[in-house]
């Protein structure tokens, strides 16, 4: 039971141009959503989250939208640079069961083409 | 550079054996999980720990463990080893219970022959 769905295995993005990386969930219970960014031979490095009360929270070049209805988050990023070819990961947390555990998805692959 | 540290990198056993995988948390951090990651698969969480006692429970076999010592560090032992335990063995830290992010270590390749 995936939970936690990442669609698209792989993206290919313009530099200079906006990736979106998109997540659905089915768990309505999920209550915090985390994006996670993964290079080779390292362990996922936190980039940006979100709590279920908000529909919209913005780092720098990283925004992660957040639509409830459709259980559905995106991770924009702009402008899209070459180090941001990695694995990205979405995450979800339900505190509700008094536990902090995430639930991954199965990434997507970015890759910036210069 | 996390603070998570994790040995061994790489581990190369048979099946059959054990192994012990150590992670040591960021300073001050209370919290300690361990997740697996197997070829083509999303991080799969196996269990967390809280100041020393068990705090929730994922998917994890009856034939691994864990534990965390009082001096914050946490160790996952695999016993009675299979092919499919071969996969990268993840260890987060996070300041706390509660909303508060996970930071990965670089993780320890397990390779069962």
């Amino acid at each position: 039971d995936q939970q936690v769905k990442q669609n698209s295995p792989s993206l290919s993005v313009q530099e200079g141009r906006i990736s979106i990386l998109n997540c659905d969930y089915t768990n309505s219970m999920f209550d915090y959503f985390l994006w996670y960014k993964k290079y080779p031979a390292e362990g996922p490095t936190f980039l940006i989250s979100i709590s279920s009360i908000k529909d919209k929270n913005e780092d720098g070049r990283f925004t992660v939208f957040l639509n409830k209805s459709a259980k559905h988050l995106s991770l924009h990023i702009v402008p899209s640079q070459p180090g941001d070819s990695a694995v990205y990961f979405c995450a979800a947390r339900d505190l509700n069961f008094g536990n902090e555990k995430l639930t991954f998805g199965t990434g997507t692959r970015l890759t910036i083409i210069p | 550079d996390s603070g998570v540290t994790q040995t061994p990198k790489h581990l190369i056993t048979a099946t059959g054996q054990r192994v012990t995988l150590r992670c040591s948390p960021r300073s001050g951090d209370l919290s300690v999980y361990w997740y697996q990651q197997s070829l083509d698969q999303g991080l799969q969480f196996l269990i967390q720990y809280y100041n020393g006692e068990e705090r929730a429970k994922g998917n994890i076999l009856e034939r691994f463990s864990a534990q965390q010592f009082p001096d914050l560090h946490s160790e996952l032992n695999l016993s009675s080893l299979e092919l499919g335990d071969s996969a990268l063995y993840f260890c987060a830290s996070s300041a706390g219970t509660g909303p508060y992010e996970q930071y990965f270590g670089p993780g320890t390749r397990l390779t069962v022959t």
